[in-house]
């Protein structure tokens, strides 16, 4: 079956200080990853698209990295501000349907705190 | 910015009402997708359309129904609304397969009371 686990499920720091989010997927055959942005009561945004052979890509203080061997990728947020509290949720697509299926994860909820 | 617009953000009605939600976009993408989130769960797909005249139900069961009749158009329509289907719609779009172009709407955020 497959599937796309966060962790952790929420995450509280301190405005200014670093924090990384992990994504594991069983999804396969595996087309792309991507981490969306979603603040609460709106739609997710994208932050970052990867696939099969890029292992990290930046967008601004946020760096996602990939590893398909181990079928894993994390979101890493440098520098953190209040306006980056929101849900981040990891999102696989497979390559075995013309749909371009699309498995979301539960996402996970951080808060940063002043 | 946003290419991708839902109406209304926000909607209380009451059980037994006929509602329509609307999704238009404006990129000229073929596939469009209506998804369902509960607070802190995954988004579910419950309808998709691969172009005009094209319609089909996605993974979650959904009483709602989905019309195609103009490619930048895909209303999601719930003929008697009740309390469980209350609920985050989101609707979204994309160009094709690949990774680029795929845009989610600010969704409507539905009340069944």
């Amino acid at each position: 079956k497959n599937q796309v686990e966060q962790s952790p499920q929420s995450l509280i720091i301190l405005e200014g200080k670093n924090c990384t989010l992990q994504c594991n997927y069983t999804v396969s055959p595996f087309s792309n990853l991507r981490w969306y942005k979603q603040d609460t009561g709106r739609g997710p945004v994208s932050l970052t698209i990867m696939t099969f052979s890029e292992n990290t890509k930046s967008n601004g203080r946020y760096t996602a990295t990939l590893d398909a061997d181990t079928k894993q990728s994390s979101l890493h947020i440098t520098a953190s501000q209040l306006s980056d509290s929101a849900s981040y949720i990891c999102v696989v697509s497979d390559r075995g349907s013309t749909l371009g299926r699309l498995y979301f994860g539960r996402g996970t909820q951080l808060t940063v705190w002043p | 910015e946003a290419d991708i617009y839902q109406t209304p953000r926000y909607l209380v009605i009451g059980t037994g009402k006929k509602i329509t939600l609307e999704c238009s976009q404006t990129m000229g993408h073929d596939k469009m997708y209506w998804y369902q989130q509960d607070p802190g769960m995954e988004l579910h797909l419950i309808h998709y359309s691969y172009g005009v005249n094209s319609t089909e139900k996605g993974d979650l069961s959904s009483e709602s129904t989905v019309s195609r009749i103009r490619t930048e158009h895909f209303p999601l329509t719930l003929e008697s609304a009740r309390p469980s289907h209350t609920s985050q719609y989101l609707c979204a779009s994309s160009a094709g397969q690949g990774p680029i172009g795929y845009t989610f709407g600010s969704g409507t955020r539905l009340t069944v009371v």
